[in-house]
């Protein structure tokens, strides 16, 4: 039982490239968010899905695309990558019905954009 | 809106002293509350939560925390402290259902041998 496995686990972009982070749960939870991390700021919600074809914004969602094709994939896309957008992103997943909110998270994928 | 504040950005203490790290939050609505440690180079994983049941929530790794409505507070104790609870700790505020939760900005929690 993986958990939740986010890939890369480190990129380096340049300014105006594109990429995707990818993240994937194998226990069919109905639940998946991005958060990214940045010193003294804590947790900021990306976007977020309800299951399988429904996504929605976050706090801070600009700059930033997901899809949600099927419960087990959440994939994020930088469609132009900016210096602010360096930070560590965390994938999780929760229950929906039952769980109360209990998040599993990934490792992590850290990038940095020059 | 929900929001969480964290009082102390580092917190020290010694092997074996009192851990208490502060949390209070806001809310519009009855909360769901969440203690969350990472430790260095690896993800979040639950302390405990408290979701309107008990007040005083027992988590793992011998962490509790109190809800205090009147005090909108629910911060986290440990009797005592050991090397190994050297990570940083996050209190979260969400609803009932979804993944939606608000974070404070953290604390570092330092243990001195």
């Amino acid at each position: 039982n993986a958990g939740v496995t986010q890939t890369p686990k480190f990129q380096v972009l340049k300014t105006g490239q594109s990429m995707t982070l990818q993240c994937a749960q194998d226990m069919n939870h109905e639940y998946m968010s991005w958060y990214r991390q940045d010193p003294g700021m804590g947790l900021r919600l990306i976007h977020y899905s309800v299951g399988a074809g429904i996504t929605d914004q976050g706090e801070v969602p600009n700059g930033y695309n997901v899809s949600r094709s099927t419960t087990e994939d959440f994939p994020l896309r930088l469609l132009s990558a900016a210096p602010s957008q360096t930070s560590v992103y965390f994938c999780a997943s929760s229950h929906g019905v039952s769980g109360a909110n209990v998040l599993t998270f990934g490792a992590g994928s850290r990038l940095t954009v020059l | 809106a929900q929001s969480v504040t964290q009082l102390g950005s580092h917190v020290s203490v010694s092997e074996g002293a009192l851990v208490l790290l502060r949390c209070n939050y806001s809310s519009s609505v009855p909360p769901y509350l969440f203690w969350y440690v990472q430790y260095p180079n690896q993800g979040l994983q639950l302390l405990l939560k408290y979701t309107s049941a008990a007040t005083l929530v027992k988590g793992i790794n011998g962490f509790e925390a109190e809800f205090k409505k009147s005090e909108t507070s629910f911060h986290l104790t440990k009797p005592s402290a050991h090397m190994s609870d050297a990570a940083e700790y996050f209190c979260a505020v969400g609803p009932p259902r979804g993944n939606k939760l608000v974070f404070g900005a953290g604390t570092i929690l330092r243990v001195k041998s």
